[in-house]
């Protein structure tokens, strides 16, 4: 599982309120992504990080910031979370050793009403 | 951008049988996976695949890089196949980014 903790694990939260997940991981690879799961879209990518302080956006990133001050930690925003944003999201890394295997966390689930 | 096609989206089998998952994508590729979803949600690498075939247990995975598609084989299947087999593929415009499919459900009854 190449050590990547998620959390927290389920949360509820009420429309306009800001949610931050992590993303932790132990091993020191340079890439980090978040990711979204929903019905009938698979998992679509919202940003990514390449190293420390460097992030792009993904297919999906409005109304999601994200920042990564240390290797380890990656940290997904919603400012104001919105209906729209009730879903199942995934952390994955890329790793630095041998093939470019991307591996996932446990994921989390968030409920915004 | 590129476009990842899983088939079929749905699958339900007999534990014991074979079958075959297909993903088709429509542009050159530096990478292609294959995960598995299992029914608690936990996302597996199966195999990192661009090109040529791998073999683990009873899966097998073959990539026709220059026709664009892959295949995903499970023989004598089991209930534990059961899930979501995710094709997710990573373009030549060195985004270092995969695409994902929209996935394909297989139940595998006892």
């Amino acid at each position: 599982d190449a050590g990547i903790t998620q959390s927290p694990r389920h949360k509820v939260t009420e429309t306009g309120t800001p949610v931050t997940l992590r993303c932790h991981q132990t091993e020191n690879h340079r890439y980090m992504y978040w990711y979204r799961q929903d019905p009938g879209h698979g998992l679509r990518l919202i940003h990514y990080s390449y190293g420390v302080k460097d992030t792009d956006k993904g297919e999906v990133s409005d109304g999601y910031s994200v920042s990564r001050s240390k290797t380890e930690d990656f940290l997904l925003t919603l400012e104001s979370a919105t209906s729209s944003q009730t879903s199942v999201y995934f952390c994955a890394i890329k790793s630095d050793r041998g093939p470019d295997t991307q591996y996932f966390g446990p994921g989390t689930r968030l409920t915004v009403l | 951008g590129i476009q990842v096609e899983q088939s079929p989206p749905d699958l339900i089998l007999q534990e014991g049988a074979n079958s075959t998952l297909r993903c088709n994508f429509s542009d050159s590729v530096n990478n292609l996976q294959w995960f598995h979803q299992n029914p608690w949600g936990q996302l597996i690498n199966l195999f990192y695949i661009p090109s040529g075939t791998k073999q683990n247990g009873r899966l097998s995975a073959t990539t026709v890089a220059t026709e664009r598609y892959s295949l995903l084989y499970i023989s004598s299947s089991q209930t534990t196949d059961s899930g979501v087999y995710f094709c997710a593929v990573e373009p030549v415009d060195g985004s270092e980014k995969l695409v994902f499919g929209k996935g394909m459900k297989l139940t595998v009854n006892p």
